[in-house]
């Protein structure tokens, strides 16, 4: 495996379901991230987490609740969600080594689509 | 005002021809611009990297960086039915800081 892997790639789930989003990446890196597409909004960050603490919540309901056992792995446990938390959840990595000539670009995984109905 | 703006498009360019695609940003210290690329259904592709006011060329991609008046471009050179997408501008801020992005500008390429 390469990358980042996100599973499962659809989900779709009751409202007063429990479900997890994995993610694993195989880069390295020391940061991973959750973000939120909706249609027609911009890529909305979540969750942050650097070396393995997680340093930024972007005011995120208490129904999404993020783990990040060590750097490879984040997850996203999710409970008694709402329709409009339907949308494409991603996953990316990032190395931040302090040096803004690095390249910062964000690996992202495939997204996890979900549905709640 | 939003941290970072795009037109939404759809940004329509005949084969062959030059795509330009702008983005504006609010914030003075941002400091790193990226482009992605996000076909539908798929997840994005970092395309370009810059952090220097200028221009850098990789491929048939050029970004453009002016700080002074803050905004970042993006030109796709000989466009291609494959170059269809979104495109979406991110920044950020500083060292270790947050990927913000912005709407994401609509690409079509007509044969």
């Amino acid at each position: 495996e390469t990358g980042v892997t996100q599973t499962p790639r659809h989900l779709v789930m009751g409202m007063t379901n429990k479900k997890s989003l994995k993610c694993e990446q195989h880069l390295g890196h020391n940061a991973m991230y959750w973000y939120k597409q909706s249609a027609k909004k911009p890529l909305e960050l979540m969750f942050v987490y650097s070396l393995e603490e997680r340093v930024e919540n972007n005011s995120v309901p208490s129904r999404f609740s993020p783990e990040c056992p060590n750097s490879s792995h984040l997850f996203l446990h999710l409970h008694t969600l709402q329709p409009e938390d339907s949308a494409l959840y991603l996953c990316a990595s990032s190395q931040d080594t302090g040096d803004l000539r690095s390249n910062y670009g964000y690996t992202f995984g495939s997204g996890t689509r979900l549905t709640v109905v | 005002q939003k941290e970072v703006e795009q037109n939404s498009g759809p940004l329509s360019v005949p084969e062959g021809a030059i795509a330009s695609l702008n983005c504006t940003y609010s914030d003075r210290g941002s400091q790193s611009f990226f482009w992605y690329r996000q076909y539908s259904g798929k997840s994005p592709e970092l395309i370009m990297f810059i952090y220097s006011n200028g221009d850098k060329e990789d491929g048939r991609f050029t970004a453009q960086l002016n700080k002074a008046s803050q905004y970042v471009s993006l030109l796709i050179r000989d466009s291609q039915p494959s170059d269809s997408a979104t495109y979406l501008c991110a920044v950020i801020k500083a060292a270790g800081n947050k990927l913000t992005f912005g709407g994401g500008t609509r690409v079509l390429v007509k044969p």
